[in-house]
């Protein structure tokens, strides 16, 4: 299958610093990938759609000038958590579209583990 | 609101046995049904999936059954192994969204 990687896989910062995660599409093109948060023991919650060339799309309740997305290329999305808090800390996932006719397969990255002290 | 349901949270079952995972969704509009696997401090692994054409799909020890009219499917894994045991999320999918449910902690004894 398509794959994701994502980086880095541990970061640890301090509270008021910024902090950037790196998700790249290895061996296709993805217009279009995902950012997901998932707190421990439970499910994935979407933050945000993020699309090649133009603004990524926030969920509701998802601050959009604390968590930028930039999707500079086909294969490369980042996502900065700006001024992190240590309520930032989380599991941060991102995921991509691999553009298969007839799959709507969508791929993850390994994920990265923010800790804000 | 939760737009897909999963059951059990957690099971645990021997080595040899088949634990069964379930969900149910309320959208019509689900197209795909991917089931994933995950591994603690990893990212979600695609495990099979199937459109909502098909009543079942066997992919090695993964099966999938699904019912259409009851909005329901179900992950059984025959001949679970310790290696199995993971946290597993089911989905739908429609257009652009996945819809995950709330996921399941296995863990196979040996």
């Amino acid at each position: 299958g398509a794959v994701v990687s994502q980086h880095p896989s541990r970061v640890i910062c301090k509270s008021g610093t910024s902090v950037k995660i790196e998700c790249r599409s290895l061996d296709f093109q993805a217009t279009t990938m995902f950012w997901y948060r998932q707190f421990p023991k439970q499910s994935l919650m979407l933050m945000a759609t993020s699309n090649e060339g133009s603004k990524a799309t926030y969920e509701q309740g998802v601050e959009k000038d604390k968590f930028l997305i930039n999707h500079a290329s086909l294969t490369l999305s980042t996502l900065t958590v700006t001024s992190a808090h240590p309520e930032d800390s989380s599991f941060y996932i991102c995921s991509a579209r691999a553009p298969v006719p007839g799959t709507v397969e969508a791929f993850f990255g390994q994920g990265t583990r923010l800790t804000v002290v | 609101q939760q737009q897909v349901k999963q059951s059990p949270q957690s099971l645990i079952v021997q080595k040899g046995g088949i634990p069964i995972i379930n969900c149910a969704y309320e959208n019509t509009a689900f197209d795909y049904f991917p089931w994933y696997q995950q591994f603690p401090g990893k990212g979600p692994a695609l495990l099979i999936a199937i459109r909502p054409d098909v009543s079942e799909k066997k992919e090695g020890r993964f099966t999938i059954s699904f019912n259409k009219s009851a909005k329901q499917f179900s992950l059984h894994i025959m001949d679970s192994q310790p290696g199995d045991s993971a946290t597993y999320f089911c989905a739908g999918n429609t257009g652009n969204q996945f819809y995950f449910g709330t996921g399941t902690s296995l863990t196979v004894i040996p």
